[in-house]
């Protein structure tokens, strides 16, 4: 995997604006996708996670758009509260060449939100 | 419904010496995969288990081995450590094999070598 050092990219937002937490992924033969949180001290949280198939999925205030063509992936949190920052990566599962199920991981996000 | 759950949560070992973490996956679930965090960057996929056997392996050196039990539990072994080994080891499990199924992970173990 790609090392990153200690200096994540930062976004940093108000309270009560949206967030938009960009992600490019690597394989083309991935067909899920997953977004998680990562608060400091703990495991990834699942937020949302979205199929090949799609180009959009919902959840409560927080949205993932794909798009395949660039093989790119984004979260959109709407209405960021303070409770909102962490980590985000995003993650991709290949399902081919006997790789099913194990996910890699990008490079993640740290979201800060200013009260 | 209980989550995924890991032991130790800290640990502190010296090189040369051996660890074995411990993970129990989320109800229901009975695939466990194994990743290693390193501070600032993302989880890497180490190994994971199915039906008592190792499916799929990430590169990692044979001084990492694990096991699952007939629980579905399984642990994470170390030998040799180094002092690269320091990292947050996570679990996540799973339903089944395939491809495309949600990881929930645990808390993780916080590993340090000296």
């Amino acid at each position: 995997g790609e090392s990153v050092g200690l200096h994540l990219p930062t976004l940093s937002v108000q309270e009560g604006d949206n967030s938009i937490i960009n992600c490019a992924y690597s394989n083309s033969a991935s067909d899920y996708f997953i977004w998680y949180k990562q608060e400091s001290g703990k495991g990834p949280q699942f937020i949302i996670d979205i199929r090949s198939n799609m180009d959009k999925r919902q959840g409560q205030r927080v949205t993932v758009l794909l798009n395949k063509t660039v093989k790119h992936l984004s979260l959109q949190i709407a209405a960021t509260q303070p409770g909102d920052s962490a980590v985000y990566f995003c993650a991709e599962t290949p399902t081919y060449g006997g790789s099913q199920g194990n996910l890699i991981f990008g490079k993640g996000t740290k979201l800060s939100v200013k009260p | 419904d209980a989550g995924v759950t890991q032991s130790p949560t800290h640990l502190i070992k010296t090189r040369g010496q051996q660890v074995t973490l411990r993970c129990s996956p989320k109800s229901g679930h009975d695939t466990v995969s194994w990743y290693q965090q390193a501070l600032g960057q993302g989880p890497q996929f180490i190994f994971q288990y199915y039906e008592e056997e190792e499916r799929q392996r990430g590169n990692f050196p044979d001084r990492f081995s694990g096991h699952q039990f007939p629980n579905y539990s399984s642990e994470l072994n170390v030998n040799a450590l180094l002092l690269g080994d320091s990292a947050l080891y996570l679990c996540a499990s799973s339903f089944g094999l395939a491809g495309g199924d949600t990881q929930y992970f645990g808390p993780g173990t916080r590993l340090t070598v000296l």
